[in-house]
């Protein structure tokens, strides 16, 4: 595709439901970035791709937070048992190759919003 | 650990006004640096970069300067449009690959 694309754009959850925000990158970009964004804040970092693996997943807050991106493109974020803590939107990006995402430009999507209610 | 500091908004200046807004970055190794903008409707784009000290990234007539000594990135612009109003994230590279980003600086220009 063109640019970044992340869907849904907007989603609404009840506490303790499970959640799947899904990635698709731009065709190509082999590294595949994850971020979350509370409200007046800047991006956090969550999890890093290079290709199908994860090469940093330190910054998920606990394991309720998982990733996959099992064929190298794609990317799933999944949420276990929300919380209302994790409204945010949560942004994907990706870069034609990995390792230095500003040595390389990066380029966002336009976010998922999580609201959980 | 890593982390970076700007000035807080919003920032409201009239069209052709000087706008600077405050960046500064904890002084861990020598990293590169960014400033990422995030317009109305819009998703996150880069602005423009410095990666050593003394560097000066520009782009769309913004511009900042890699300020080792001050471990500073202020960003700069001559004459504001109604356009460019937004909201500003300064950044650092850490680890190699993660970027820390600061809490953001939203800009406002009037007409």
């Amino acid at each position: 595709g063109a640019g970044v694309s992340q869907t849904p754009s907007n989603k609404v959850t009840e506490k303790g439901k499970y959640v799947e925000l899904r990635c698709d990158p731009i065709s190509g970009h082999t590294a595949l970035y994850w971020y979350r964004q509370s409200l007046g804040q800047g991006p956090e970092f969550l999890i890093y791709f290079q290709g199908t693996g994860a090469a940093d997943d330190s910054g998920l807050p606990n394991d309720r937070f998982f990733a996959v991106r099992p064929e190298g493109s794609v990317s799933t974020l999944k949420i276990q048992r929300t919380e209302r803590g994790d409204s945010a939107v949560y942004l994907c990006a990706s870069s034609l190759s990995g390792g230095t995402i500003g040595n390389t430009e990066a380029f966002f999507g336009q976010g998922t919003r999580l609201t959980v209610v | 650990g890593d982390s970076v500091t700007q000035m807080e908004g919003p920032v409201t200046l009239s069209e052709e006004a000087f706008l600077t807004i405050n960046c500064t970055y904890t002084a861990t190794g020598y990293p590169s640096l960014f400033w990422y903008v995030q317009y109305p409707g819009e998703g996150l784009q880069l602005l423009l970069k410095a990666t050593k000290a003394d560097d000066k990234g520009s782009n769309k007539g913004f511009e900042a300067t890699y300020r080792k000594e001050t471990t500073s990135f202020h960003l700069e612009k001559g004459s504001v449009q109604v356009s460019d109003s937004a909201v500003y994230f300064c950044a650092r590279l850490s680890g190699g690959f993660k970027t820390i980003f600061g809490a953001g600086t939203r800009l406002f220009v009037k007409a």
